[in-house]
């Protein structure tokens, strides 16, 4: 199994839809993180959780609702989005978030929303 | 200003040359910092972390490292067409928060 998987690869949703990106984990690791990543601009942090817990929310508006129920899965709930949150979602696991800038990422999840 | 600033391109150089890609940041205090290599439809990969003033070595890459100046460059020798990617500069802040700020990228293309 590849180090870290996100499902479902691409994503098409209506602004009224509930969906959810999922990431797993198979490093061992304690930090993981989701990034957006939009044409034309730099990767940007969304959230960070450490052993679970989340310790970082980078004002992320509130449609984005992060879940972390182990330190092998990250979910990214999503609800209500606009056409400006259509990107390309990166999942990322670290061996800590103390800061070693080592990160594993995932393949992504592409989303769009009409 | 932006935290971290790179051209983003595209930096086109002929097969077997140098690449020379840059980066500056605007945190004085900053430690860490780092190279990612994204091809086109994939995800980033890191592929050089740097920490001290000077030149760190690693097969074809070279990451330079000046923080008076705060900038940091990665130079690729004998550039073949498979290092056409973009690369991203990324600067993990001085609070070592395990936060990384990236920058935009600078595509390379690497013409046969």
């Amino acid at each position: 199994e590849t180090g870290v998987t996100q499902t479902p690869r691409h994503l098409v949703m209506g602004m009224t839809n509930k969906k959810s990106l999922k990431c797993e984990q198979h490093l061992g690791h304690n930090a993981m993180y989701w990034y957006k990543q939009s044409a034309k601009k730099p990767l940007e942090l969304m959230f960070v959780y450490s052993l679970e817990e989340r310790v970082e929310n980078n004002s992320v508006p509130s449609r984005f609702s992060p879940e972390c129920p182990n330190s092998s899965h990250l979910f990214l709930h999503l609800h209500t989005l606009q056409p400006e949150d259509s990107a390309l979602y990166l999942c990322a696991s670290s061996p800590s978030s103390g800061g070693t800038g080592e990160l594993f990422f995932g393949e992504g999840s592409r989303l769009t929303v009409l | 200003q932006k935290e971290v600033e790179q051209n983003s391109g595209p930096l086109s150089v002929p097969e077997g040359a140098i690449a020379s890609l840059n980066c500056t940041y605007s945190d004085r205090g900053s430690q860490s910092f780092f190279w990612y290599r994204q091809y086109s439809g994939k995800s980033p990969e890191l592929i050089m972390s740097i920490y001290s003033n000077g030149d760190k070595e690693d097969g074809r890459f070279t990451a330079q490292l000046n923080k008076a100046s705060q900038y940091v460059s990665l130079l690729i020798r004998d550039s073949q067409p498979s290092d056409s990617a973009t690369y991203l500069c990324a600067v993990n802040l001085s609070s070592n928060t395990g936060k990384l700020i990236f920058g935009q990228g600078t595509t390379l293309q690497v013409k046969p």
